[in-house]
């Protein structure tokens, strides 16, 4: 296993456009979470999935934003109609249970021009 | 709400201890990370403390948990240069809810030759 994978590690897009991320959790690891990291800032927590069902969406979250995990492995987080502010590292964890240490993936980082 | 403190930079000669210092709010916490970025990376677990416990040690680092005061710090014995990074304190809720983390803005360690 190599640890929790993320994909693209780097995203450069035009504002207006949509942009989908990926991320491959730990083995076996049912819970995974989308975390936004500005600079100089730690890391803010978007939403946590438990096996497929997403169960918490910061108010962060807004409805451009939608994360699935149709299968309850891999995830993805969508944001449609990108803004200037949306430019951030995003970073996903995943954990074998409730309370356990999170492990973080490298992160995509997304600059919206 | 949860709120996570810590100064944001920290300075050391190498070969010297670090102690990086971290308050939180919420005493419903029931683990306390340390989690260290390099320039452009994720986030990479370092030790984590429960919060019935005082103290852990794990080689060079030692954390101390002041559960009273709401106080934790990492102490790195004998920093090099590669420990040159942004530390993050973090702490995880019980489940009911979000069971995501709350992390700190970082402390810089910048090592001094």
């Amino acid at each position: 296993d190599t640890g929790v994978s993320q994909d693209p590690r780097h995203k450069i897009t035009k504002r207006g456009q949509n942009v989908t991320f990926r991320c491959d959790p730990i083995s076996e690891h049912n819970r995974l979470y989308w975390y936004r990291q500005t600079l100089g800032q730690g890391p803010e927590f978007l939403t946590y999935f438990q096996n497929e069902a997403q169960l918490e969406k910061s108010r962060l979250l807004s409805d451009r934003f939608s994360a699935e995990r149709p299968k309850g492995s891999f995830s993805t987080l969508e944001i449609q109609r990108t803004e200037q502010g949306d430019s951030a590292m995003y970073l996903c964890a995943s954990s074998s249970r409730e309370g356990s240490e999170a492990f973080f993936g490298q992160g995509t980082r997304l600059t919206v021009v | 709400g949860e709120d996570v403190e810590q100064s944001l930079f920290l300075s050391v000669r190498e070969g010297d201890s670090s102690v990086i210092n971290c308050t939180y709010t919420d005493s419903s916490s029931t683990y306390l990370y340390w989690y260290k970025q390099e320039p452009g990376a994720g986030l990479q677990l370092l030790t984590y403390i429960f919060s019935n416990m005082d103290m852990k040690q794990d080689q060079r680092l030692t954390v101390l948990l002041n559960k009273k005061d709401k106080h934790l710090s990492l102490r790195i014995a004998d920093t090099q240069t590669g420990d040159s990074a942004i530390y993050f304190c973090a702490e995880s809720m019980p489940g009911g809810g979000a069971d995501g983390l709350t992390f700190g803005k970082g402390t810089h360690l910048i090592i001094q030759p």
